[in-house]
């Protein structure tokens, strides 16, 4: 199956600066990659997500960017604030076969903003 | 708020025991996703119902059964628990195959 890596699993940075958070894949027919943001004591809460046919998405401060070739795709988040402290996944989903829809998780990075 | 909700939201309950956790999709999301989160394994997909058929299996024990009800709700239970199976449960919804709201989950602390 698929297996989804994510660096670095934790990031502090100062309020103002930008962050940025990587993930790598395995399956090159992963072909949709969302992010989640998850707070202390609630579920993932969908950001940003980008598909394969897309290589880069910007939302506001936040952007991903995909690079199919490398299998590899990535949150940057711009005049970060310490509301943005919480534990990003990257996830990616296959598009094909009896996998279709089922996602895989990074492990996650946890992000702190200090004011 | 993702429209997902997920009863109850804390679980304490001793092994060897039987629990149900209660997932009700977003308005018109045919796809229900279960998902567990532990600190060792992280976020791990279990199992995928989509309009009450079983679409996909992940890593989900035997002991764990799954089902989508006519109302598109869905229910996961957890049988013979043990101390390993504490964890955070969460349900996620999609219209079709991908974008995934996740419910605020379930807590099960089995002692």
């Amino acid at each position: 199956g698929e297996n989804v890596e994510q660096h670095p699993s934790t990031l502090s940075v100062q309020e103002g600066d930008s962050a940025v958070i990587k993930c790598t894949y395995s399956d090159s027919a992963s072909n949709y990659f969302p992010w989640y943001k998850q707070e202390l004591g609630k579920g993932p809460q969908l950001i940003i997500d980008i598909r394969s046919n897309v290589g880069e998405k910007k939302d506001q401060r936040i952007a991903v960017t995909l690079n199919k070739t490398a299998k590899h795709f990535s949150l940057h988040i711009t005049e970060t604030q310490p509301e943005d402290s919480a534990v990003y996944f990257c996830a990616a989903s296959i598009g094909r076969g009896s996998t279709l829809g089922r996602l895989y998780f990074g492990r996650g990075t946890q992000l702190t903003v200090w004011p | 708020d993702s429209g997902v909700t997920q009863t109850p939201k804390h679980l304490i309950t001793a092994t060897g025991q039987r629990v149900t956790l209660r997932c009700s999709p977003r308005s018109g999301d045919l796809s229900v996703y279960w998902y567990q989160q532990s600190l060792d394994q992280g976020l791990q997909f279990l199992i995928q119902y989509y309009n009450g058929e079983e679409r996909a299996k992940g890593n989900i024990l035997e002991r764990f059964s799954a089902q989508q009800f006519p109302d598109l709700h869905s229910e996961l239970n957890l049988s013979s628990l043990e101390l390993g199976d504490s964890a955070l449960y969460f349900c996620a919804s999609s219209k079709s195959t991908d974008t995934q709201y996740f419910g605020p989950g379930t807590r099960l602390t089995v002692l």
